[in-house]
């Protein structure tokens, strides 16, 4: 398998529950990012991790937590969420962490919905 | 502060109408610029990078260019297989890429 792959595709959750979010890159990257999308706004980054280090944390709330094992493994773990937190959660990597050299290949996202 | 602004926010063209989708950015010493597609239900797929002011890319029936202040997003002929969301993005900082809110394109048959 190559490319990008997120799982699960669909979520629904109350916001007492926790979940995970999973991505796995196939594509020998070593920089991973978790994007949130809303409708009619633009990708909003939440992390980056670069060789598995967290690189980046976009004044995320601590509701979510992400986690990088390895340099092809992502998850975004996720408790206590809000309505607002309903959205399409995108994963993404590229070969370098350095922004501007490489361009970012996405999965198709978990489409996230808080009840 | 570093920001990108796509225009028109949708557009809807009749299979053969060639037209333009405009992306401005304001950044401290561009990098690259970035162009993806998406799909419904899909994420986005890269296209182009372009890295310099005159730089153009071409990909079947669609060609990116860039100047100083904007690039564009030329589509020549377009089919209905064309219809989706165009999304440009430049990178900021270190590891951040800030990307525009996209142009819904549909091609009508």
């Amino acid at each position: 398998e190559t490319g990008v792959t997120q799982t699960p595709r669909h979520l629904v959750m109350g916001m007492t529950n926790k979940k995970s979010l999973k991505c796995e890159q196939h594509l020998g990257h070593n920089a991973m990012y978790w994007y949130k999308q809303s409708a009619k706004k633009p990708l909003e980054l939440m992390f980056v991790y670069n060789f598995k280090e967290q690189t980046e944390n976009n004044s995320v709330p601590s509701r979510f937590s992400p986690e990088c094992p390895n340099s092809s493994h992502l998850f975004l773990h996720l408790h206590t969420l809000q309505p607002e937190d309903s959205a399409l959660y995108l994963c993404a990597s590229s070969h370098l962490p350095n922004a501007g050299t490489q361009p970012q290949h996405f999965g198709d996202g978990t489409r996230l919905s808080i009840l | 502060e570093d920001q990108v602004t796509q225009s028109p926010e949708a557009l809807r063209l009749q299979e053969g109408e060639s037209s333009s989708l405009n992306c401005s950015y304001t950044v401290s010493g561009l990098r690259g610029l970035f162009w993806y597609r998406q799909d419904p239900g899909k994420g986005p797929e890269f296209l182009f990078t372009l890295y310099s002011a005159g730089e153009e890319k071409e990909k079947e029936r669609l060609k990116a260019t860039l100047t100083k202040k904007e690039s564009f997003l030329h589509i020549t002929a377009p089919k209905p297989e064309d219809s989706a969301t165009y999304l440009c993005a430049v990178p900021s900082g270190t590891y951040k890429y800030i990307f525009g809110t996209g142009t819904r394109l549909k091609v009508l048959a």
